[in-house]
């Protein structure tokens, strides 16, 4: 099993570009989210979805958007990139709602100039 | 609103000896509290958890974590570091409030165990 897989690895767009990042998994778990990691920040959450056919806003949604494809993908779309963009996207799935432990994918490192 | 705190950016120790990590929180009812790590360049790992029952919870590699109620406290422990437990250590909690259902995350705490 693969876990959470992401792609790519590394991106790097020129200001006003647009870009997909994917997102799947292979744990069949419900919910979702994405999140970016800047120095300081710690992690924020974008997105996320609680279970197929759903998408919410987290805490910085701003300028992206998302499509939870099927049970195992979500995608995140930067629609016209900018500089306050470069970051490190991670995503994250969860399984059982008891336990709530998130598993991460490895990131994408993207940066915008 | 829910959130956790991780007051020290970074944190050096010597290899045997023990480290602290340390973690406050601020919660409305019963924390679902979370220590995660990161490894340079790799996602987070799940560590351990606390969501009822004893207060010293067991996780991955050696650590432990004690959950003080009346400080608000969720510290990661461990007796023995070692120079590969270097890494970026983040506290969370669970957020269910507004309809929602998510982890806070704490700013991270950059552990470096010199040998």
């Amino acid at each position: 099993n693969a876990g959470v897989t992401q792609t790519p690895k590394f991106q790097v767009l020129k200001t006003g570009q647009s870009m997909t990042l994917q997102c799947a998994q292979d744990m069949n778990h419900n919910s979702m989210y994405w999140y970016r990691q800047d120095p300081g920040m710690g992690l924020r959450l974008i997105y996320y979805s609680a279970s197929e056919g759903t998408t919410d806003k987290g805490e910085v949604p701003n300028g992206y958007n998302v499509s939870r494809l099927n049970k195992r993908e979500f995608s995140l779309r930067l629609e016209s990139a900018a500089p306050s963009q470069t970051s490190v996207y991670f995503c994250a799935t969860t399984g059982v709602p008891s336990s709530y432990e998130q598993y991460f994918g490895p990131g994408t490192r993207l940066t915008v100039t | 609103a829910q959130s956790v705190a991780q007051p020290e950016d970074q944190v050096n120790v010597a290899e045997g000896n023990p480290l602290t990590v340390k973690c406050t929180y601020s919660v409305s009812g019963n924390p679902y509290l979370f220590w995660y790590v990161q490894y340079p360049n790799r996602g987070l790992q799940f560590l351990l958890k606390y969501i009822t029952g004893d207060n010293l919870v067991k996780g991955s590699y050696g650590f432990e974590a004690e959950f003080n109620k009346s400080q608000t406290s969720f510290h990661l422990k461990k007796p023995s570091a070692l120079v590969s437990d270097s890494a970026l250590y983040f506290c969370a909690v669970r957020d269910r409030s507004y309809n929602t259902d998510k982890l806070i995350f704490g700013t991270g705490t950059r552990l470096q165990v010199f040998p």
